[in-house]
């Protein structure tokens, strides 16, 4: 049992280049999201899925792109990498909507130049 | 205003004095989260409450939802809980209780 599952670790990118953020996890979870964390912030909600096949917009969108093809996988894409979007990013995941534990991702530090 | 306000900031404590991290909120909540992050690690959850008190080991959360507000307390304090100490309430947002709303992080810096 891996719990969360983040790739990559670290990440540099060039402005306007595109990637993928790997999520993944093997805890049957129903719910996933993704989070931004910045230097004198709280985690900013990025999207967020509610099942395979449902994602939904958070408090920060714009740049990003996400599906839930399976229960499993919840990969974020950046279109195209801006300065901005330089931060660490946190994918989660919980059993159900009500009020279960959350378990989150080592995390992966994108820095976007 | 934010939503979720923690305090202190920074502590700076010495080994095995009694801790206490505050966390105030101003929405509906259906629980709130004590979060632990090691400087350049993962996020951990230590505790998720609805009322009342939750001990783990030298770790104890407590929460009064009248008063909107929680504390962590961390007795016998040791280098190793040198951390980022996070909370975050989850709030019905829309009749679905699925946000997650943050605080900004207490610092706290164990000193042998």
């Amino acid at each position: 049992n891996a719990g969360v599952t983040q790739t990559p670790k670290f990440q540099v990118l060039k402005t306007g280049q595109s990637m993928t953020l790997q999520c993944a996890q093997d805890m049957n979870h129903e719910y996933m999201s993704w989070y931004r964390q910045d230097p004198g912030m709280g985690l900013r909600l990025i999207h967020y899925s509610v099942g395979a096949g449902i994602t939904d917009q958070g408090e920060v969108p714009n740049g990003y792109n996400v599906s839930r093809s399976t229960t499993e996988d919840f990969p974020l894409r950046l279109l195209s990498a801006a300065p901005s979007q330089t931060s660490v990013y946190f994918c989660a995941s919980s059993y159900s909507l009500s009020n279960t534990e959350a378990f989150f991702g080592q995390g992966t530090r994108l820095t976007v130049v | 205003k934010n939503e979720v306000e923690q305090s202190p900031q920074n502590l700076t404590a010495q080994e095995g004095e009694f801790i206490t991290i505050n966390c105030s909120y101003s929405v509906g909540i259906s629980a709130l989260h004590w979060l632990q992050q090691h400087p350049g690690g993962g996020i951990v959850s230590l505790f998720m409450l609805s009322s009342g008190k939750k001990k783990h080991g030298r770790l104890i959360a407590t929460i009064n939802i009248q008063e909107k507000h929680s504390s962590l307390h961390i007795t016998a304090s040791h280098p190793r809980d040198s951390a980022v100490y996070i909370c975050a309430v989850r709030s019905r947002h829309g009749g679905s209780n699925y946000k997650l709303t943050f605080g900004k992080g207490t610092l706290l810096t164990v000193n042998p």
